[in-house]
């Protein structure tokens, strides 16, 4: 089926740790998107992609990096993961027109 | 800074009834809206989009644009329970949507 692709769909990291978050679309879309979702904050941006080959910043960049490895995917890598992180993790990707697609979501806890 | 502004409610309906939800936004150049819904514990679904001003039907749901107060609405029409989630309001006119906060919706029976 078409769309957006989030692996994995529940992590548990202890403090420090690192761990890539993947993405994958098969819908042609240029623009890819990382975010976070807290209880009572909504969605916020971490990191973007507008095309392949290109990144950029969100609203909450620190402590997160990204790779565009080609149209398809967009990956986000927590380097040293903190409790702080824990959240629920969405990627999304969006054509011209029709707003975004979606993934699943990733439940990430951090102790 | 783009700023949507949304209740979070909760709105309370009752089956059948109208359930309206409203939306207002800072930036008057902007020109596209989309309205998501989304379930507990699942991830934002599209399931409406207006750029123009006026009304715009999809079956029980309508997206209303008021660019002159700067404003955007979604009324459900005959609500069910199953229309019970979080509506999410975002303004997308550029690479970086705005997203509200969104409004959770209980339709009870």
């Amino acid at each position: 089926n078409a769309g957006v692709t989030q692996t994995p769909k529940f992590q548990v990291l202890k403090t420090g740790q690192s761990m890539t978050l993947q993405c994958a679309q098969d819908m042609n879309h240029n623009s890819m998107y990382w975010y976070r979702q807290d209880p009572g904050m909504g969605l916020r941006l971490i990191y973007y992609s507008a095309s392949e080959g290109t990144t950029d910043k969100g609203e909450v960049p620190n402590g997160y990096n990204v790779s565009r490895l080609n149209k398809r995917e967009f990956s986000l890598r927590l380097e040293s993961a903190a409790p702080s992180q824990t959240s629920v993790y969405f990627c999304a990707s969006a054509g011209q027109h029709y707003g975004y697609t979606f993934g699943s979501g990733t439940r990430l806890t951090v102790v | 800074q783009k700023e949507v502004e949304q209740n979070s409610g909760p709105l309370s309906v009752p089956e059948g009834a109208i359930a309206s939800l409203n939306c207002t936004y800072s930036d008057r150049g902007s020109q596209s809206f989309f309205w998501y819904r989304q379930y507990s514990g699942k991830s934002p679904e599209l399931i409406m989009f207006i750029y123009s001003n006026g009304d715009k039907e999809d079956g029980r749901f309508t997206a209303q644009l008021n660019k002159a107060s700067q404003y955007v609405s979604l009324l459900i029409r005959d609500s069910q329970p199953s229309d019970s989630a979080t509506y999410l309001c975002a303004e997308g006119g550029s690479y970086i949507p705005t997203f509200g906060r969104g409004t959770s919706l209980i339709v009870h029976p």
